[in-house]
Parts: structure tokens; C-alpha cells; sequence
């Protein structure tokens, strides 16, 4: 199983970025999938996630209205669109697997990149 | 939302001592309760489920237990490896799926 982020950087506030996941090594479309988040030097905060089809997403309240997840099965990849960035934003983000058949706790976990709102 | 505790924030400990965490939840979580460990510049590896069943080629000095709110992670014999901070989550309640803020497991 690997999971591999890609997209973050440096963006002012207000601006917009937008994260992909690849995912391999195992069967992509039988799994929920979520991003999870860490501050510098803080804990992990769970943002989002979204059904194997792709048709139902969960948010965490300071995103909502702002983040978008989605997932293209037959790329076996996994996005965030985030908008409208702030400050509070700033944070490594990591795509993850839920585990099958468990609920919303996570057995995989990309090695994370790095998002920076700052002006 | 669910309010997850950790305690305590800091442990300072020696190689083969036996290390107990401990993580609290607000309201009851039943055993939807994981604990994961995350190493300085790497992801969190998931470590338990269920509050007491051990992930995939986890050692089996680490040990879970509790239900409702209360709830222990056990390491029998510190080894190197294992220095680290430990997280615990909870995902009977949600969404928002709650991780606690951490313990950090130093040297001594």
C-alpha cells in the first residue's frame, strides 16, 4: 500500500490550492478515504472524508464551505480542493485509508506535504 | 463533538521500563478507540483498534485497554525504537473523528 501527496506550498490568505493523492498497492475503490491534518508542533485534526463511490462527503466544521474532497476511482486518486485558505490552515496534510470494515480510523497514511498560508 | 484527553503530556522514561498512557473521552466512545504513533518528520502508524486488538505487525509489547471513556496504552519493555509521540483517536462519534493532543515519550 502507498499513498503519495502532492500539490501544497506557499499560498496567501484567501488563495486557493488543491491536493491529489495517488494510491496503490491495493483495491482503491473498495475504501473510504480522508485527509487528515497537523499543525506545526501540534496534534492531528481529521478534515474530511469520502464514500468508495464518491458520492458522499463528511467535513470538519472550520472547513466546511471551503474544502471540497473528491476522488477519481479509475486514477485511483484522491483530492482536496481547499479555498478561501487562512492562517489557522497552515499545516502538513496527509491523505489516509480507512480501515476496512473498522469505522474512521486509519491504517495507511501518505507521508504528508506541507501547506503554508502566509502573506 | 467528542473531546479526547491525553495524559500525560510528557513522559520521561528509561529503555525496558513499562509505560502506561492514558486518554479519556468526553462522553462514552465504547471501544471505537485507536492509538497511533507518529516518529519526528514521519506519518502516524496505526497501532490499535477496537481499544485492544494490535494493527498489522505491531509488537505485542504494546497492549490496549478501556471502554466508554477511559482508556490505556501499554508498552511492557520500552525499547529505542519506541520514543515517540502516541495519539489516541476515537471514531464511534462523528464526524468530527477527535484525536487526542498527544503524549510524548522521551528519554530519560
Amino acid at each position: 500500500v502507498q499513498l503519495a501527496e502532492s500539490g501544497g506550498g506557499l499560498v496567501q490568505p484567501g488563495g486557493s490550492l488543491r491536493l491529489s493523492c495517488g494510491a496503490s498497492g491495493f483495491t482503491f475503490r473498495s475504501y473510504w478515504m480522508s485527509w487528515v491534518r497537523q499543525a506545526p508542533g501540534k496534534g492531528l485534526e481529521w478534515v474530511a472524508n469520502i464514500n468508495r463511490e464518491g458520492t458522499e462527503e463528511k467535513y470538519v466544521d472550520s472547513v466546511k464551505g471551503r474544502f471540497t474532497i473528491s476522488r477519481d476511482n479509475a486514477r485511483n486518486s484522491l483530492s482536496l480542493r481547499m479555498n478561501n485558505l487562512r492562517v489557522e490552515d497552515t499545516a502538513v496534510y496527509y491523505c489516509a485509508r480507512e480501515f476496512l470494515g473498522v469505522g474512521a480510523t486509519f491504517d495507511y497514511w501518505g507521508q504528508g506535504i506541507l501547506v503554508t498560508v502566509s502573506s | 463533538e467528542i473531546l479526547m484527553t491525553q495524559s500525560p503530556a510528557t513522559l520521561s522514561v528509561s529503555r525496558g521500563e513499562r509505560v502506561t498512557l492514558s486518554c479519556w473521552a468526553s462522553q462514552s466512545v465504547s471501544s471505537n478507540l485507536a492509538w497511533y504513533q507518529q516518529k519526528p518528520g514521519q506519518a502516524p502508524r496505526l497501532l490499535i483498534y477496537g481499544a485492544s486488538t494490535r494493527a498489522t505487525e505491531i509488537p505485542a509489547r504494546f497492549s490496549g485497554s478501556g471502554s466508554g471513556t477511559e482508556f490505556t496504552l501499554t508498552i511492557s519493555s520500552l525499547q529505542s525504537e519506541d520514543f515517540a509521540v502516541y495519539f489516541c483517536q476515537q471514531y464511534n462519534n462523528g464526524p468530527p473523528w477527535t484525536f487526542g493532543q498527544g503524549t510524548k515519550v522521551e528519554i530519560k
